[in-house]
């Protein structure tokens, strides 16, 4: 299958400080990405989709301010949680498609973050 | 929008028997259904998906049954082992757009 990489994996900073989680294509382009927060013991929730040489969409709750989506090229997106805030920490998980259309979406490794 | 329920949310199972997790969804025009397997602090794996036009699909010890008229599927586990023990999520979507997960199932196998 397609594989897809996030980095870092994991990482602790302060209340106030911004953060960036890379998410890779690494053999295959992905127009689309999709950006997921899981919290301990719960479901994979949908925060935005990401898309390439566009702005990306946000799922109803989420605020675009405070997580940042850039998809500069076909095989990177990056979030960014901007003036992170302990109630942010949480496993935050990229995926993308491996076939267009397909609907078949495969993980990255996932970033855990945790604010102090 | 789309909505994913799953039960049940726990499932034991004693080694070799057969694990059922089940899943209905709201929107009629969803035609992808996906199952996938996370281990405690890592990635979902696929394991097995459907696509509407198909009522059964099997690989090895795993099959996905879907309903439309019902809006239900489910996934069936064979022969369970205990290396199966993870957290199993099932999923919706239309071709190409965003997968809506259900809550998840904790499967236990006891050896």
């Amino acid at each position: 299958g397609a594989v897809v990489s996030q980095h870092p994996s994991w990482v602790i900073c302060k209340s106030g400080t911004s953060v960036k989680i890379e998410c890779r294509s690494l053999d295959f382009q992905a127009t689309t990405m999709f950006w997921y927060r899981q919290f301990p013991k719960q479901s994979l929730m949908l925060m935005a989709t990401s898309n390439e040489g566009s702005k990306a969409t946000y799922e109803q709750g989420v605020e675009k301010d405070k997580f940042l989506i850039n998809h500069a090229s076909l095989t990177l997106s990056t979030l960014t949680v901007t003036s992170a805030h302990p109630e942010d920490s949480s496993f935050y998980i990229c995926s993308a498609e491996g076939r267009q259309g397909t609907g078949e979406l495969f993980f990255g490794e996932g970033s855990r973050l945790t604010v102090l | 929008g789309e909505n994913v329920e799953q039960h049940p949310s726990t499932l034991s199972v004693q080694e070799g028997d057969s694990a059922v997790i089940k899943c209905t969804y709201s929107d009629s025009a969803s035609n992808y259904f996906p199952w996938y397997k996370q281990e405690l602090g890592k990635r979902p794996q696929l394991i097995i998906d459907i696509r509407s036009n198909v009522g059964e699909k099997k690989d090895q010890r795993i099959a996905v049954t879907l309903n439309k008229t019902a809006k239900h599927f489910s996934l069936h586990i064979t022969e369970t082992q205990p290396e199966d023990s993870a957290v199993y999520f099932c999923a919706a979507s239309i071709y190409g757009n965003k997968l809506v997960f259900g809550a998840g199932t904790i499967l236990r196998v006891k050896s």
